[in-house]
């Protein structure tokens, strides 16, 4: 069982926005502003694209964003592409007992 | 160009070791705190280590913690993960990830090696 609870899939179709939440406790997502998320394409390594909670680097499209309200913290896609279908993880620091945890992915599929 | 290469992986008995390694190019190791990441196969991901840009701090999870043990090498801008008892849920693409620089505050991959597959079997 992951550490950060996502749901296992999302879905809309081109041009909607689609939001996927990420789920922790007040020791990991709710005590630091270091939320993280990835993208992963089938058979690629996972790709940053968002960081300190709502952070882009540089090359992701504006359509990325990220939230965090408590201890839930959220990934926004905005105007879907067909290419943002992938599965998307969320990660957090999670303290000195257990540094890093992720989510379990989410699915997301552009309809 | 800025890349990650993660070498060493392969078919291992149960209780045998392996040795990770991953050849850093295009950035100044020594700058960085780096991560070991894996993914079991049609799983999640799982953070497995961390290592301070000097070496002076190590961190591991709970599955790993006591068998595994990280460590780099700047001058050859490399990384290690010595893998010792391995267990068959051990089995995993482990990716080799760059932190977040040794002189700011955060936690995050912003590069990933392509990984290199582990497979625990008898």
């Amino acid at each position: 069982q992951s550490a950060l609870t996502q749901p296992p899939s999302a879905s809309g179709s081109p041009g909607q926005s689609v939001t996927i939440s990420c789920t922790g406790t007040s020791s990991d997502v709710g005590a630091y502003n270091y939320v993280s998320w990835y993208q992963q394409h089938p058979g690629k390594a996972p790709k940053l694209m968002i960081y300190d909670v709502s952070k882009r680097p540089s090359g992701v499209p504006y359509r990325f964003s990220g939230s965090k309200s408590g201890n839930t913290a959220s990934l926004t896609v905005s105007g879907l592409q067909a290419e943002d279908e992938a599965d998307y993880y969320c990660s957090s620091h999670g303290g000195s007992n257990n540094l890093g945890v992720f989510g379990g992915g989410t699915k997301l599929t552009v309809l | 160009e800025v890349q990650l290469v993660e070498s060493g992986g392969g078919l291992v008995q149960p209780g045998g070791s392996l040795r990770l390694s991953c050849a850093a190019s295009g950035f100044t190791l020594i700058s960085y705190n780096m991560n070991w990441v894996r993914q079991a196969p049609g799983k999640g991901l799982e953070w497995v280590s961390y290592i301070s840009s000097s070496s002076s701090t190590t961190f591991y999870a709970d599955s790993v913690r006591g068998r595994f043990t990280i460590s780099r090498d700047n001058a050859k801008n490399s990384l290690y993960l010595q893998m010792n008892s391995l267990r068959d849920e051990d089995t995993a693409v482990y990716y080799c990830t760059r932190g977040v620089m040794a002189t700011i505050s955060g936690w995050y991959f912003d590069l990933w090696g392509r990984g290199t597959l582990v497979t625990v079997s008898s």
